[in-house]
């Protein structure tokens, strides 16, 4: 069946520090988007890329979607306290109601 | 605001029990989802509905059913819970799949003991 990707499951990083995610579904997505869920929260939603090869930015974060829109990347440059979270990707595949998400990716920012 | 609401943040049930767990969305959303969330598994989908009435199995549906009798509500039936049903239960609708984001409520934190 469909599967979503991410890694690394787990990321450490300095205060000030880059930070990156990569996502990759094993189907190709109609349009991906990312969601923050902070400790003891729920996924909030960050953005939607439409478009093969689109990248969007907001302040820090940049958002890609790959060419073969089977793929997507999230970087975060000089992160702050504040990212903390697990980062999810998810999308629908072409057709159908369904959607994926995928496994996370859990940022700690050590101050 | 929109708004996702979920019947309990907390539940503690006996093995055995029948579990219903509620949602409710105020946006008119047409599609409606139920996940589980486990640590290093992400979000997997239970069930999902795209109309009142209709429903698909998601990724992991055994030992679940659900029922949407109307538009803005969708239940999550545990029929006989079990210790490995112990989980983050997180609801969310969605207008369309294919252009809008997901609105989560905010989880019920589910206990079999």
């Amino acid at each position: 069946g469909q599967q979503v990707m991410q890694i690394p499951q787990y990321q450490h990083v300095q205060e000030g520090e880059d930070f990156t995610t990569y996502c990759n579904s094993s189907t190709t997505l109609s349009n991906i988007q990312w969601y923050k869920q902070r400790p003891g929260g729920h996924p909030v939603f960050l953005i939607q890329l439409v478009k093969s090869g689109e990248v969007k930015k907001q302040k820090r974060l940049t958002f890609q979607f790959g060419e073969a829109k089977k793929n997507s990347s999230l970087h975060i440059t000089a992160t702050q306290t504040t990212d903390v979270g697990t980062y999810f990707c998810a999308g629908p595949p072409n057709t159908g109601n369904q959607f994926y998400f995928g496994t996370g990716t859990s940022l700690t920012v050590i101050p | 605001d929109v708004k996702v609401t979920q019947s309990s943040r907390y539940l503690v049930k006996r093995t055995g029990e029948k579990v219903f767990l509620e949602c409710v969305q105020d946006m008119d959303h047409e599609n409606m989802f139920w996940y589980r969330q486990d640590p290093g598994l992400g979000l997997r989908l239970i069930y999902f509905s795209y109309d009142v009435k209709m429903k698909e199995k998601g990724d992991i549906p055994e030992g679940y059913s659900v029922s949407r009798e109307k538009k803005e509500r969708f239940s999550l039936i545990l029929e006989s819970a079990s210790t490995n049903q112990t989980s983050m239960y997180l609801c969310a609708s969605i207008d369309s799949p294919f252009a809008h984001e997901q609105y989560f409520g905010p989880g019920t934190r589910l206990t079999v003991t």
